[in-house]
C-alpha cells in the first residue's frame, strides 16, 4: 500500500508544453506539499497546502500552479515548460503539526528537451 | 537570509562511527529534521529536535543546540546501506521547512 504516490515516474516533454503530475495520498493527512529539487540537490518548497490554506514559495514562477480535487490530492500543473523546469519533483504530506514528518512520493523526473 | 550548510560529502568506513554537522542561520526556529535520501528515492524522515540536547533511536542520535544555530547526526556502526545522503531542514517561523543541500555519506568496507 502506497502511502504517497505520483504519476508518472519519469516525464520527457518539448520547451513550451504544458504537463500535469499527480500526487495522490492515502495517509488521511491535512497538509500536502510540492518539492523541487535540481541537479545541486537542493530541495525546495514550491507549495504547501492544506484544507485552509495554500502556501506559495514566491520565487516560483506563476507557470506552475497546484490544483487540489480534494484533501487526498495535489496535483501540479505546468505551463509553458522551459529547460530550467528539468528537475525530480517530489510530492508529499503530513498531519500537520509543527513536529509532523513529512511523508515523500517516490518522485517525477522532469526533463525538458 | 535563510542558511543551511552541511559539508557535500564525507567517508567512513563500515562498522565505524561517523557525525555529520549542520549549522543554520533561520527567521525563527520551529525545530530541526534531518532525512535519508539514498541515490534515486525519495527522503525518508529520521529525527526531530526542537530542544537542546541529545536524541536517541537505535543507531542514529541527533543533537541540537539552539543557542549556537548547530546540529549533528551521528551514526554509530555504520552498515553499507547507510550510504546516502542526509539532509538537515530547519522550520522556521513561518512553519516552512528551508532544507540544506544534503551529506552524501561513503561508507567504505
Amino acid at each position: 500500500d502506497t502511502a504517497v504516490s505520483q504519476t508518472p515516474k519519469y516525464l520527457v516533454t518539448q520547451m513550451g508544453n504544458d504537463k500535469s503530475i499527480k500526487c495522490e495520498q492515502n495517509l488521511g493527512h491535512d497538509t500536502m506539499y510540492w518539492y523541487k529539487q535540481d541537479s545541486k540537490k537542493f530541495l525546495k518548497i514550491m507549495f504547501s497546502y492544506n484544507n485552509k490554506e495554500l502556501i506559495i514559495n514566491e520565487t516560483v514562477p506563476n507557470r506552475f500552479s497546484p490544483k487540489s480535487p480534494d484533501k487526498a490530492h495535489l496535483n501540479l500543473h505546468i505551463n509553458s515548460l522551459e529547460l530550467g523546469d528539468s528537475a525530480v519533483y517530489f510530492c508529499a504530506s503530513s498531519p500537520g503539526g509543527v513536529s509532523d514528518e513529512q511523508f515523500f512520493g517516490p518522485g517525477t523526473r522532469l526533463t525538458v528537451l | 537570509g535563510q542558511n543551511i550548510d552541511q559539508p557535500t560529502e564525507m567517508t567512513a568506513t563500515e562498522g565505524a562511527i561517523v557525525q555529520i554537522n549542520c549549522t543554520y542561520q533561520t527567521s525563527g526556529f520551529n525545530g530541526l529534521f534531518w532525512y535519508q535520501q539514498h541515490a534515486g528515492e525519495a527522503p525518508t524522515f529520521l529525527s526531530y529536535n526542537v530542544l537542546d540536547g541529545l536524541e536517541e533511536k537505535g543507531r542514529f542520535s541527533s543533537f541540537l543546540s539552539r543557542s549556537k544555530g548547530y546540529s549533528y547526526l551521528l551514526l554509530k556502526e555504520l552498515q553499507m546501506k547507510d550510504s546516502a545522503s542526509y539532509l538537515c531542514a530547519v522550520m522556521d517561523s513561518n512553519y516552512q521547512l528551508i532544507w540544506g543541500a544534503g551529506t552524501k555519506l561513503i561508507i567504505k568496507p
